[in-house]
């Protein structure tokens, strides 16, 4: 079966510090990969998705960068972080093509920036 | 472009209510819809979707939703909820391979 992991669960970084959260899916090949940022009244907003490796696209101009070294990894970066990052950031992954396919969600990154 | 908009914040109800939440969503095609559960601290799971076929739809954990094409809208219901079913619960709708959320219900229970 499919699993997603996220990590890490938590953290708490200071203002210019740089991140790095990862995500891999296992038990499935050549996913759509999607990074949501959670903002606390904001519902989810869809910040990148990958359709393959090397394939980013970017939703909303942003401090943050998305990469897809591997098929089934996608790294989400910053080289510094504002006040503005801090949020909940969720991973997901769907089948390749199928349009009405559902997502499949991690369990988030918790990230606060002081 | 598509949108979701979910015009109730939070709703409060009491165990062994009903419950319905509201979902209107504008997309140019016919859509597909989602509806998605999320409990505190944790990541989204799917309670149920529509793709075509019969308008009234059941999932998960009891609840059901009614796409009405004339009213644009994919409201979830419940009978009766439990306390369990305290969480925040999005609507979406799917376009260009990419969902699209609303921003959210967050659902309180009381005894």
């Amino acid at each position: 079966s499919q699993t997603i992991h996220q990590w890490p669960a938590t953290l708490v970084q200071p203002v210019g510090s740089p991140l790095s959260l990862e995500c891999t899916v296992e038990g499935t090949s050549n996913p759509n990969l999607y990074w949501y940022r959670q903002a606390a009244g904001r519902g989810l907003q869809l910040l990148f998705y990958s359709v393959g490796i090397g394939q980013i696209s970017s939703e909303v101009p942003q401090n943050l960068s998305a990469s897809r070294p591997q098929d089934r990894q996608f790294i989400l970066s910053s080289k510094k972080l504002l006040l503005s990052d801090s949020g909940f950031y969720l991973c997901a992954w769907s089948v390749v093509a199928t349009r009405g396919g559902e997502l499949f969600f991690g369990e988030g990154s918790r990230l606060t920036v002081l | 472009a598509q949108s979701v908009t979910q015009p109730d914040i939070h709703i409060t109800v009491s165990e062994g209510a009903s419950l319905e939440l509201r979902c209107n969503y504008s997309y140019g095609a016919t859509p597909y819809l989602f509806w998605y559960v999320q409990s505190p601290g944790q990541g989204l799971q799917l309670l149920l979707k529509y793709f075509s076929g019969d308008t009234l739809v059941q999932g998960i954990k009891g609840f059901e939703a009614e796409f009405k094409r004339s009213q644009s809208s994919f409201n979830l219901r419940k009978p009766s909820v439990h306390w369990s079913d305290a969480a925040e619960y999005f609507c979406a709708v799917v376009g260009n391979e990419k969902l699209t959320f609303g921003t959210g219900t967050r659902l309180t229970i009381i005894p």
